[in-house]
């Protein structure tokens, strides 16, 4: 089955920064758009970012862009978040998730960020 | 960007019960509209894509209507194994905007 996993979450203070990987495995990670996804402690769904299956088209949510940067190496089948000047705001668990027909079909288990002095 | 809104934010029923949440849309998404359920400490689960496809293994008792701004999830005979917060998700061109959840609690 498809296996989504993330990992890079832990503790940063604020305005440090933080790299999230994502590693794809047992579909073909090349053919499917990628998304970011976040969910504050006792939130709802926050989606972040999204990059095309070659990584030439990408998309951010207002609340991250020109902070945050999603990028894609399909050679090692992998996703990855640059996150940049973090704030406490940011503090949640990030999920990486595979695009298919317009919905989020596979989620990984999520990793999670703290942004604290 | 697109704005979704879930009403209501919490619904309380019984088992057996037939429920429905609707999710609107600030503008009309066409059918790029996805259900999702998520429980807590786990990542969410797709139920339905398109507005109206189950996606595999989803039970029959869920079902999604609506197309343009006004969408319906609809689940009959509420079991057990229902009672999870659910989300609505728009994808567009430029975002993928989620609804802010209703939760579906034991009366």
């Amino acid at each position: 089955e498809v296996q989504l996993v993330e990992s890079g979450g832990g503790l940063v203070q604020p305005a440090g920064s933080l790299r999230l990987s994502c590693a794809a495995s047992r579909f073909a990670f090349v053919s499917y758009e990628m998304n970011w996804v976040r969910q504050a402690p006792g939130k709802g769904l926050e989606w972040l970012s999204s990059i095309s299956s070659s990584g030439a088209t990408i998309y951010y949510a207002d609340s991250v862009k020109g902070r945050f940067t999603i990028s894609r190496d399909n050679a090692k089948n992998s996703l990855y978040l640059q996150m940049n000047s973090l704030r406490a705001e940011d503090t949640a668990v990030y999920y990486c998730a595979r695009t298919r027909i317009a919905a989020f079909d596979y989620w990984g288990q999520g990793t999670l960020v703290t942004v604290s002095s | 960007d697109i704005q979704m809104t879930q009403s209501p934010f919490t619904l309380s029923a019984s088992v057996g019960d037939s429920v429905n949440i609707t999710c609107r849309a600030s503008q009309s998404i066409s059918s790029w509209l996805a259900w999702y359920q998520q429980k807590p400490g786990k990542a969410p689960k797709l139920l339905i894509y398109k507005a109206s496809f189950l996606d595999g293994g989803v039970p029959l008792r869920f079902s999604g209507s609506g197309s343009g701004t006004e969408f319906t999830l609809t689940i009959s005979s509420l079991q057990p194994d229902d009672f999870a917060t659910y989300y609505c998700q728009q994808y567009n061109s430029y975002s993928r905007t989620f609804g802010q959840g209703t939760k579906v609690e034991i009366k």
